[in-house]
């Protein structure tokens, strides 16, 4: 079976770095990726990381140590549009999600 | 491109009847996925489809689920008979990818469809 955990909800300020760890067991693994979604709409794809280490795309850093089981999404230079949340993902034999985190930028 | 088309938006009915949800994916796009979002499981891939075949149907819940696709630009996801805990936000999303993994970083999602089963 799959596990996949993430925090519930995370609080940053503008500007700020906010830092999404995901941890996980799974029975194979081919690819862990990050989703956004907005509140009301529906996930768009944020980052994929298939081998250990940083992927990096403007503003958001994903990472991966697969060893570990464990990833992270990194959110620089916080934006109000940001205030999303975030989905972890795990493909082994099919596409498993963790709960979400859901991130407030405050003013 | 339209991008991916679901209707209906909104859905509401009454306990023991059928439901159908429809999806039009992205012209060309060759997969194509049903998910369920819930406040407690949160998003669930229930079957994906590749050229119109069923590919993996192992998160439909049960029996009383089926999803069809009948050609390239059109696929349904059916509940007959509906029960209340089926409500939920239903995704539709397609993608291009060539295979395996890369579908995944491909995928275009829909606007959804909220059902609500009373």
């Amino acid at each position: 079976g799959q596990n996949i955990d993430q925090p519930t909800e995370m609080t940053a300020t503008e500007g700020a770095i906010v830092q999404i760890n995901c941890t996980y067991q799974t029975s194979g693994f081919n690819g862990l990726f990050w989703y956004q979604q907005h509140a009301g709409e529906a996930p768009t794809f944020l980052s994929y990381n298939v081998l250990d280490g940083l992927e990096e795309k403007g503003r958001f850093s994903s990472f991966l140590s697969r060893s570990k089981g464990y990833s992270y999404l990194l959110l620089k230079e916080l934006q109000m549009k940001d205030s999303a949340s975030y989905l972890c993902a795990v493909h082994d034999y099919k596409l498993s999600f963790g709960a979400g985190t859901t991130v407030t930028v405050r003013a | 491109d339209a991008g991916v088309i679901q209707s209906p938006r909104h859905e509401v009915t009454e306990m023991g009847q059928e439901v159908t949800l429809r999806c039009k994916p992205i012209s060309g796009h060759d997969y194509l996925f049903w998910y369920r979002q819930t406040m407690m499981r949160g998003l669930e891939l229930l079957i994906y489809f590749n050229n119109n075949v069923p590919i993996d149907d192992s998160g439909m819940p049960e029996d009383r689920f089926s999803a069809k696709m009948p050609n390239a630009s059109f696929s349904t996801l059916k509940i007959q008979p509906s029960e209340p805990r089926d409500s939920a936000v239903y995704f539709c999303a397609s993608s291009s990818g060539t295979s395996g993994t890369e579908v995944y970083n491909e995928q275009f999602f829909g606007p959804g469809t909220r059902l609500t089963v009373l």
